[in-house]
């Protein structure tokens, strides 16, 4: 079946390392997203991806970093420099920008700083 | 800049019927209604594209009014099963950058 997939569920991470999100998607999309959902802010986006090896920052940038080497694959790195990482974590594709069709969502990562 | 959704959080008995807001500073391409259960990942739900064009499910409906930047979900005869927190998210114009309201959390009690 195709669909988007994120690894793993749950993440823990000591303060001041750094840790990598996974997302694969087997939907043939272009366009691939990634939002940090805290409680009473909405899904925030943090980048997002038209094509491969192209990204682009999203409003909360600032911590992370990301690579598009595969169509397939968008990974989010979550780096020592941001400073209030715990959150739920959600990938997201679609066929393309201006496609007009909807987004598919991965089942998120939650992520705690312990 | 995120769009903003209005109200917050909406309380509704079975049956009763509830309207989300959303609108933006900018002019947009496409508004997008999502609907997201506790701890799970958002469903879509509706697409409207400037133009009048929408794609969604046929028990929900919506509106886009392009001069203003705002869209409205409309659910009707609510069911439990409406429950969850419903974000809209915006794609501007100039750039395909979709991004999401803060979220509207509803609950349909019996």
């Amino acid at each position: 079946d195709g669909g988007i997939t994120q690894s793993p569920k749950y993440l823990f991470r000591k303060e001041g390392q750094n840790v990598t999100l996974s997302c694969e998607q087997n939907l043939n999309h272009d366009a691939m997203y990634w939002y940090r959902q805290d409680p009473g802010q909405g899904l925030r986006l943090i980048y997002y991806s038209q094509i491969v090896n192209d990204f682009q920052k999203g409003d909360i940038a600032e911590g992370y970093s990301v690579s598009r080497e595969k169509k397939e694959s968008f990974p989010l790195t979550v780096t020592s420099a941001q400073k209030n990482p715990t959150a739920f974590y959600l990938c997201a594709s679609s066929v393309g920008v201006r496609a007009a069709t909807e987004a598919f969502f991965g089942q998120g990562t939650r992520l705690t700083v312990v | 800049q995120q769009p903003v959704q209005s109200p917050q959080a909406v309380i509704l008995r079975e049956g009763e019927d509830a309207v989300i807001n959303c609108s933006s500073s900018k002019a947009l391409y496409s508004v997008h209604w999502y609907r997201q259960k506790h701890g799970e990942a958002p469903v879509f739900l509706m697409i409207l594209l400037k133009g009048g064009e929408q794609k969604g499910h046929d028990k929900i409906s919506a509106s886009f009014n392009e001069k203003k930047q705002q869209s409205s979900l409309y659910l009707t005869a609510s069911q439990l099963s409406y429950s969850g927190t419903y974000f809209c998210g915006t794609e501007p114009e100039s750039y395909g950058k979709l991004t999401f309201g803060q979220g509207t959390i509803l609950t349909v009690h019996p």
